[in-house]
């Protein structure tokens, strides 16, 4: 089955400090990931994704890395501000033949706390 | 931009009562929209997938006759939870996608659905 699962339930870094999020896939089959912001209240933030065919891409103060051969994607923010206090979370996007449209599968989500 | 709006935030009626909520992309056509149910503290779980013009696709254990979805244009999809009952109680979030596939979907702000 499909599942998708980050490694650490929560993260504390100091205000100013890089954070990285990681997040483990399981279908192979894959070839889109999302990372999402959520903050209290409010539905997903889209920050940056990435195709099966790179291995890293980057934003505004975010990167985002993908190995496919060990099904792993991660999520780097660089110099951390209070305003990333928030849940993240990574989603894999999967092509479902048989209902003729993709699911997007949610991990379980970090929650990233910005220490000032 | 790609900006989605939901509406109501908030909902609290009685039991055996039927609520509408309304997802609008405002600023982009949206040929699939989503709809996800969240828990407090959990993951986003995807309820539906809704295209314009057709029938809405259910995932496994969503009743269609308890939780109805119309999406009659490219800009609108509604989600009715008909009869409601305590259970239904929830985060109920949309989402929209443009064409084609593997683009994210952009999410709105969810709803709060309580019922006493």
């Amino acid at each position: 089955g499909e599942s998708v699962g980050l490694h650490l339930p929560t993260l504390s870094v100091q205000e100013g400090d890089n954070s990285i999020i990681n997040c483990a896939y399981s279908n192979s089959a894959s070839d889109y990931f999302i990372w999402y912001k959520q903050e209290s209240g409010k539905g997903p933030q889209f920050i940056i994704d990435i195709r099966s065919n790179m291995d890293k891409r980057q934003g505004q103060r975010v990167t985002v890395l993908l190995n496919k051969t060990v099904k792993h994607l991660s999520l780097q923010i660089a110099a951390t501000q209070p305003g990333d206090s928030a849940v993240y979370f990574c989603a894999e996007n999967i092509e479902r033949t048989n209902f003729g449209n993709e699911k997007l599968t949610f991990g379980t989500g970090t929650r990233l706390t910005i220490i000032p | 931009g790609a900006v989605v709006s939901q509406h109501p935030s908030w909902v609290i009626c009685k039991s055996g009562t039927s609520v509408k909520i309304e997802c609008r992309s405002l600023d982009f056509q949206a040929t699939t929209m989503f709809w996800y149910r969240q828990f407090p503290k959990q993951s986003l779980m995807l309820m539906a997938t809704s295209n314009e013009g057709s029938k809405a696709t259910y995932e496994q254990g969503v009743e269609k006759d308890k939780f109805l979805i119309n999406h009659a244009s490219l800009t609108l999809s509604t989600l009715t939870v008909t009869s409601a009952h305590p259970e239904d109680s929830s985060f109920y979030i949309c989402s929209a996608r443009r064409w084609p596939r593997n683009q994210p979907q952009h999410f709105g702000d969810g709803t709060r659905l309580s019922i006493l």
